[in-house]
């Protein structure tokens, strides 16, 4: 079955160090990839997506990441966090031949401590 | 420009209710697509409308079921309710079908089955 895996249940970082939340995908000829934040009490918000152009993708906020074919990963970084990023964060695939059906990992849960 | 709506916020009911969700998409969109985030998880797929027609299904019983308007706004209905269907519920539309398209997330319905 299709998957993605998110290597991360909780993050914490300090104010102003580096960001880098690990997902990996299983294998298909041509996936589509994102990711998405959910701050509490609010709706999901797209943050990137890759399809199949550059394989590094710049999103909003300074967040970034690369989709890595050989390492089936596609891993977000970034290099300063801020105490507003402090959120859940879900890798999001979607496989080639379906009709957009998004399967989601499990989340990782941010903190940004002062 | 309003995003995708959905209501109602909240809503309670008991074992064996029927409940109906309802979303109006993003405008310009015509595909409309239901997920159900249980606590602590991430999103799971239940099923997709495009030209009013269901044209894809995640893993949920036929208790789930949707409709899709000619205005392309959508409605969930759950019937026979379960205390384990409590979740946020949400809606996500995008222009067309696809995998390499963009869905953009409602706020969510969180019901709670007592």
């Amino acid at each position: 079955a299709q998957s993605v895996t998110q290597l991360d249940s909780h993050v914490s970082v300090s104010e102003g160090t580096p960001v880098l939340l690990r997902c990996n995908y299983s294998s298909s000829y041509s996936p589509s990839l994102f990711w998405y934040v959910q701050h509490p009490n609010k709706g999901l918000q797209l943050l990137l997506k890759y399809t199949s152009a550059a394989t590094l993708v710049k999103g909003i906020n300074g967040f970034e990441a690369e989709f890595k074919k050989s390492e089936t990963s596609f891993h977000l970084t970034k290099p300063s966090a801020h105490m507003s990023d402090a959120a859940e964060y879900f890798c999001v695939v979607s496989y080639g031949g379906s009709q957009g059906n998004l399967i989601f990992g499990k989340g990782t849960k941010l903190s940004v401590k002062p | 420009d309003a995003g995708v709506t959905q209501s109602p916020t909240h809503l309670i009911k008991t074992r064996g209710q029927q409940v109906t969700l309802r979303c109006s998409p993003k405008s310009g969109h015509d595909t409309v697509s239901w997920y159900q985030q249980a606590l602590g998880q991430g999103p799971q797929f239940i099923f997709q409308y495009y030209e009013e027609e269901e044209r894809q299904r995640g893993n949920f019983p036929d208790r789930f079921s949707g409709h899709q308007f000619p205005n392309y706004s959508s409605e969930l209905n759950v019937n026979a309710l379960l205390l384990g269907d409590s979740a946020l519920y949400l809606c996500a539309s995008s222009p067309q079908p696809g995998h390499k398209e963009t869905q953009y997330f409602g706020p969510g319905t969180r019901l709670l089955v007592l």
